[in-house]
């Protein structure tokens, strides 16, 4: 059982690289998003993903590129890292959110990554 | 304004007791799921309870239960017999319709609630 798999776990950058971290899922979600948690700030929309060829932003999408080729997979592109952008980052999936039950969010495992 | 309001960064509570984890939140549709995520100090997140804004009965699963009061906008988690394993971060959040239609949703995560169980 895979779920939700994140790539890489843990990054190190320095301000001005660029960088793509991977989020795959096997469970045919059609819903997929990225978040971000820094302490105290609880976890943040940044972009997500409601099926193939569709994204759109959440509350924090400056300095992020999404897209959304395939329903299984939903990389972050950071173009250009900054300090501010340290931070652990989670992917997670849904079902379809159009009438469903519950909507509960899986969760990838986390990426953290640092930018010097 | 925040969606998602918990109010208590840190709560202690001895083994084998209950414990309350404030949440409220801030709403106009009618239509809203409150949810409930366990993070230990490994980081992932883990599931654990839902409310459907439509629900009539409080939610429970196992020792989690969630106490709906919809009037007040408050939708508390109940844990009992708290274990030494239930030490973790909490978070509460909401799913609403982003727009009218309601055809998307956003989660909204509070901040968190660092709970210590005691042994």
């Amino acid at each position: 059982n895979a779920g939700v798999t994140q790539t890489p776990k843990f990054q190190v950058l320095k301000t001005g690289q660029s960088m793509t971290l991977q989020c795959a899922q096997d469970m045919n979600h059609e819903y997929m998003s990225w978040y971000r948690q820094d302490p105290g700030m609880g976890l943040r929309l940044i972009h997500y993903s409601v099926g193939a060829g569709i994204t759109d932003q959440g509350e924090v999408p400056n300095g992020y590129n999404v897209s959304r080729s395939t329903t299984e997979d939903f990389p972050l592109r950071l173009l250009s890292a900054a300090p501010s952008q340290t931070s652990v980052y989670f992917c997670a999936s849904s079902y379809s959110v159009q009438g469903l039950a519950t909507g509960e969010l899986f969760f990838g495992e986390g990426s953290r990554l640092t930018v010097l | 304004a925040q969606k998602i309001t918990q109010t208590q960064p840190g709560m202690f509570v001895q083994e084998k007791e209950a414990v309350t984890l404030d949440c409220t939140y801030d709403t106009s549709d009618q239509s809203y799921g409150l949810f409930w995520y366990k993070q230990p100090s490994s980081g992932e997140m883990i599931f654990l309870i839902y409310q459907g804004s439509y629900d009539e009965q409080n939610a429970t699963e196992g020792r989690y239960s969630l106490n709906f009061q919809k009037a007040r906008k408050s939708a508390n988690l109940v844990i009992s017999a708290s274990q030494l394993g239930d030490s973790a971060m909490y978070f509460c959040a909401m799913r609403e319709p982003e727009n009218s239609g309601g055809s998307n949703y956003k989660l909204t995560f509070g901040k968190g609630t660092l709970l210590t169980v005691n042994p």
